[in-house]
């Protein structure tokens, strides 16, 4: 089982519209996660750190469920900007662990 | 703001030719990270370094070595290039600490004929 599975999409959502998406970790020790965007062709980059009783950044909310090995991430009123890779990122052993990302893209 | 500056860009080797890839940091970061990126795969770590004058294997450390110059340049070294090693690099860097995220390079785009 690999440490991080994500769900690679594509998803598909007009502007404006609310996307979650899920990832599962299997390592119940990681202590930090993390959820990172990488658009296409450069390099990834930081969107936001996830806490333990969830946390909110303008209009994306992350989640973390411990006792299912879970976090998510939700974005509200989409835009077309927000179109790109998706990266859950935990920490494991002094390094960070990837997910393959999940790819959103928004139409108008 | 450079931040994390890798290069080459792009590069395209023979098979059995060695080349060194450049990264370096201008954050005061402690810990430096190699990662190749390949279709469906994400990210795999390479090497790292958690400090000026350590160094550590990563997830897929075969065909490659690293060398921490000081403390704001990492470089990793391909001997003898392979056609499997065709793929994305990137550099990071992250400070110390639990939560620090980490900062990465534009990449280096490898192909090897």
């Amino acid at each position: 089982r690999k440490e991080v599975e994500q769900d690679p999409g594509p998803f598909n959502v007009p502007e404006g519209a609310t996307v979650a998406f899920n990832c599962t970790y299997s390592n119940s020790a990681s202590q930090s996660f993390f959820w990172y965007r990488q658009d296409c062709r450069k390099e990834p980059k930081l969107l936001m750190s996830v806490y333990s009783s969830g946390n909110e950044d303008g209009r994306f909310t992350a989640q973390l469920n411990r006792a299912s090995q879970y976090i998510s991430l939700l974005i509200r009123d989409s835009k077309l900007s927000d179109s790109a890779t998706y990266l859950c990122v935990l920490l494991g052993f002094q390094k960070l662990v990837f997910g393959t990302g999940t790819r959103l893209l928004v139409s108008p | 703001n450079a931040g994390v500056t890798q290069t080459p860009k792009f590069q395209v080797l023979k098979t059995g030719q060695s080349m060194t890839l450049q990264c370096a940091q201008d954050m005061n970061h402690n810990s430096m990270y190699w990662y190749r990126q390949d279709p469906g795969m994400g990210l795999r770590l390479i090497y790292y370094s958690a400090s000026e004058g350590t160094t550590d294997k990563g997830e897929v450390p075969n065909g490659y070595n690293v060398s921490r110059l000081n403390k704001r340049e990492f470089s990793l070294r391909l001997e003898s290039a392979a056609p499997s090693q065709t793929s994305v690099y990137f550099c990071a860097s992250s400070g110390t600490g639990r939560n620090q995220p980490q900062h990465f390079g534009d990449g280096t785009r490898l192909s090897i004929l």
